[in-house]
This record gives structure tokens, C-alpha cells and sequence, in this order.
């Protein structure tokens, strides 16, 4: 069956901090993958998307997410974190040639000391 | 950037009454929305995709004659939760994608949180 995992529910970072959110999927080939954010009581922003390509893939606020085929993984990294950036982060697949049918992941709450 | 927006963002209801949520999309026109639903701390979870001009399809286990989809027009749809009961407050998001564009590209509204009493 396709899933989505996102292993860690919570994570707690100091501002400045580096950032890693986990990611893994199991799919039969290799989707479409994403990264959404979602502040409370909002609707989700794209952060960045893997096609084809280039592994390693920018998206906005200073996000970046490495796609490793080889361990089914599209883990999403900040280099310096920011208060601002406290939020839910949802991973995402879509099948190639299949639409827009998105998987969610369950979500990753972080959460920015200051 | 393409942006959709859902109204009402929140609503507040009795039980037994039917609540219309309403999916735009303000500049682009989309062929093709979804509609999910997101309980407190959860993922989203598909209900069901909207295309302009033709029935929904739900996804399984969704009650097609609870949640109503209509998708009149490029850059309309809508859900209609009849006769909602306490068990039907969630935060309904829809998204869409552009009619152009390829697969992925997907504009996802601001939520309506429903709240039966």
C-alpha cells in the first residue's frame, strides 16, 4: 500500500538552529513529493516540490529537501531556523501520470525556542 | 501566485442543519478540486475530487449523500454538509490545481472550520 511517513510528531529547535524533518515514503515508483507548511488555523503553503532532476531542490523561507532514491526519502532541511517558522509541516506524494492526488504524511509540529 | 479562497472560514451550526462551503479560485481557472477534511492534530485526508462539469469522485468510506460537491463553473466549487451532526465538525480545506499546469500544482484555500453544536 502507498503511505507516507513522517516519523517524528514533535520537534523542538532553538532559534538559529538547523533543521531536519523527516520524510519517507512507499510507493511503487518514485512520485511526485512535497513539503507544505501549515500555520494554525490555515490552509497549507507549498514550501517546495521534487519532479525530476536535480536531487536536492530549493524552495521559499530557506527551505531545501534532498530526495534519495536509494532510501525512499525527501527529508527537508533549514539551515537557521526562525521563530516565524514554528508550524506544521506536511509531507506529500502524488503518482506520476495519476493528477493531482495528493497522500499526506500525518504532519511534523515544530516548534522554535527562542 | 494563483490563490484560492474558501468561505466561510469558520461556522458555527445546529445539528440537523445543512452548511455550504465555498471553494474559488480568483485568478486561474482550475478543472480539478479536492476537498479534504482535517481532524484537530491530524493529516489531511482526501474526500473527494470536484471536476467542472461532472459528479465528484469520493473516496472511500465518504458519504457522497452527506457531503454534497458541485463544481459549476472554472473557478467554483462547493461542499455541502447536510444535516450536519457534531461528528461532521472538522476543517474543511479544498484545493486546486491550474488548468494549464502540470501535476502538482496544486493551491490549496485558507480552511472552513465547522463546528456542530
Amino acid at each position: 500500500a502507498q503511505s507516507v511517513t513522517q516519523p517524528d510528531i514533535h520537534i523542538t529547535v532553538s532559534e538559529g538552529a538547523s533543521l531536519e524533518l523527516r520524510c519517507n515514503y512507499s510507493y511503487g515508483a518514485t512520485p511526485y513529493l512535497f513539503w507544505y507548511v501549515q500555520s494554525p488555523g490555515q490552509g497549507l503553503q507549498l514550501l517546495l516540490k521534487y519532479f525530476s532532476g536535480d536531487t536536492l531542490v530549493q524552495g521559499i523561507k530557506g527551505f531545501e529537501a534532498e530526495f534519495k532514491r536509494s532510501q525512499s526519502s525527501f527529508n527537508l532541511r533549514k539551515p537557521s531556523v526562525h521563530w516565524s517558522d514554528a508550524a506544521e509541516y506536511f509531507c506529500a506524494v502524488a503518482p506520476r501520470g495519476g493528477g493531482n492526488k495528493l497522500t499526506f504524511g500525518t504532519g511534523t509540529q515544530l516548534k522554535v525556542e527562542l | 501566485g494563483a490563490v484560492v479562497s474558501q468561505h466561510p472560514s469558520w461556522v458555527i451550526c445546529k445539528s440537523g442543519t445543512s452548511v455550504k462551503i465555498e471553494c474559488r479560485s480568483l485568478d486561474f481557472q482550475a478543472t480539478t478540486m479536492f476537498w479534504y477534511r482535517q481532524f484537530p492534530k491530524q493529516s489531511l485526508m482526501l474526500m473527494a475530487t470536484s471536476n467542472e462539469g461532472s459528479k465528484a469522485t469520493y473516496e472511500q468510506g465518504v458519504e457522497k449523500d452527506k457531503f454534497l460537491i458541485n463544481h459549476a463553473s472554472l473557478t467554483l466549487s462547493t461542499l455541502t454538509v447536510t444535516s450536519a451532526h457534531p461528528e461532521d465538525s472538522s476543517f474543511y480545506i479544498c484545493s486546486a490545481n491550474l488548468r494549464e499546469a502540470s501535476t502538482g500544482e496544486l493551491f490549496f484555500g485558507e480552511g472552513s472550520r465547522l463546528t456542530v453544536l
